[in-house]
C-alpha cells in the first residue's frame, strides 16, 4: 500500500498569510506513460463532505479560488494557500489513486492565528 | 449536476452485517464512471473502502478482509455497500463518492455522509 503522509498536523496562520501544506508518498504517483501524478487535494469543514479542490496534483477545480495550489511530482507535493481567509479553516487531506487501496493522508487542521 | 445521497440505519449490533445505499440524481449511474465508498471514524481520517463500476468491475480495500461487498442497481440508479461482522472499530460516518472518471481518478463529488454507530 502507498503510505501518504501530511505535514504538520496542524498550521496557525494570520489572516492574508500563506499556508504550506506538505503531503509525502511512500512511493512515486507519477505514471510515466503519460507523465501525470496521481494525486489529489481535498478540503473538509466540520460536519460536511470533502471537497475536492486539486486533482492530478496541480489542477485546480472549477470554481475554487486561485489562492488554492498545488505543485510537486513523484513523492512530495505541496498545497499553498497564497493568502489565508477565514473561510479556509478547515481539514486538508492528500489522497493517491495511482493502484489499489487508494489511501489518503492524515490531514492537516488549518486555523487561524 | 450530480448528486449523491446516503441511507441506512445509524445504529447496527456487533456481528451483524451493515448495509448503505447510496441514491444518485442528475447523472446515470450506467455512464461510464466508477462510484465508490469512503469512511471516516469519528475525529479521524479517510479510508476507501470499495469502488464499483458494473457488476464485473469492484475494487476492494484488503484492509477489510472480504467483509465487503459493493453493488450496483441501474434500474434504481443507486448503488450500496455490505459489511459483514461489524465491531465497534466500524462505527465511522460512511460516504459515498464519484470518481471522476475511471478508478484511478480523483473523487469529484460526495454525499453528505452516513453516521453508522456499532453498538449493543
Amino acid at each position: 500500500d502507498i503510505v501518504m503522509t501530511q505535514s504538520p498536523d496542524s498550521l496557525a496562520v494570520s489572516l492574508g498569510e500563506r499556508a504550506t501544506l506538505n503531503c509525502k508518498s511512500s512511493q512515486s504517483v507519477l505514471f510515466t506513460s503519460n507523465n501525470k501524478n496521481y494525486l489529489a487535494w481535498y478540503q473538509q469543514k466540520p460536519g460536511q463532505p470533502p471537497k475536492l479542490l486539486i486533482s492530478w496534483a496541480s489542477t485546480r477545480e472549477s470554481g475554487v479560488p486561485d489562492r488554492f495550489s498545488g505543485s510537486g511530482s513523484g513523492t512530495d507535493f505541496t498545497l499553498t494557500i497564497s493568502s489565508l481567509q477565514a473561510e479556509d479553516v478547515a481539514v486538508y487531506y492528500c489522497h493517491h489513486y495511482y493502484n489499489a487501496p487508494l489511501t489518503f493522508g492524515g490531514g492537516t487542521k488549518v486555523e487561524i492565528k | 449536476q450530480v448528486q449523491l445521497q446516503e441511507s441506512g440505519p445509524g445504529l447496527v449490533k456487533p456481528s451483524e452485517t451493515l448495509s448503505l445505499t447510496c441514491a444518485v440524481s442528475g447523472f446515470s449511474i450506467s455512464n461510464v464512471y466508477y462510484w465508490g465508498w469512503i469512511r471516516q471514524p469519528p475525529g479521524k481520517g479517510l479510508e476507501w473502502i470499495a469502488s464499483i463500476y458494473d457488476t464485473v468491475n469492484t475494487y476492494y480495500n484488503p484492509s477489510l478482509r472480504g467483509r465487503v461487498t459493493i453493488s450496483v442497481d441501474t434500474s434504481k440508479n443507486q448503488f450500496s455497500l455490505k459489511v459483514t461482522s461489524v465491531t465497534a472499530a466500524d462505527t465511522a460516518v460512511y460516504y459515498c463518492a464519484r470518481h471522476e472518471r475511471g478508478l484511478y481518478t480523483p473523487l469529484d463529488s460526495w454525499g453528505q455522509g452516513s453516521l453508522v454507530t456499532v453498538t449493543s
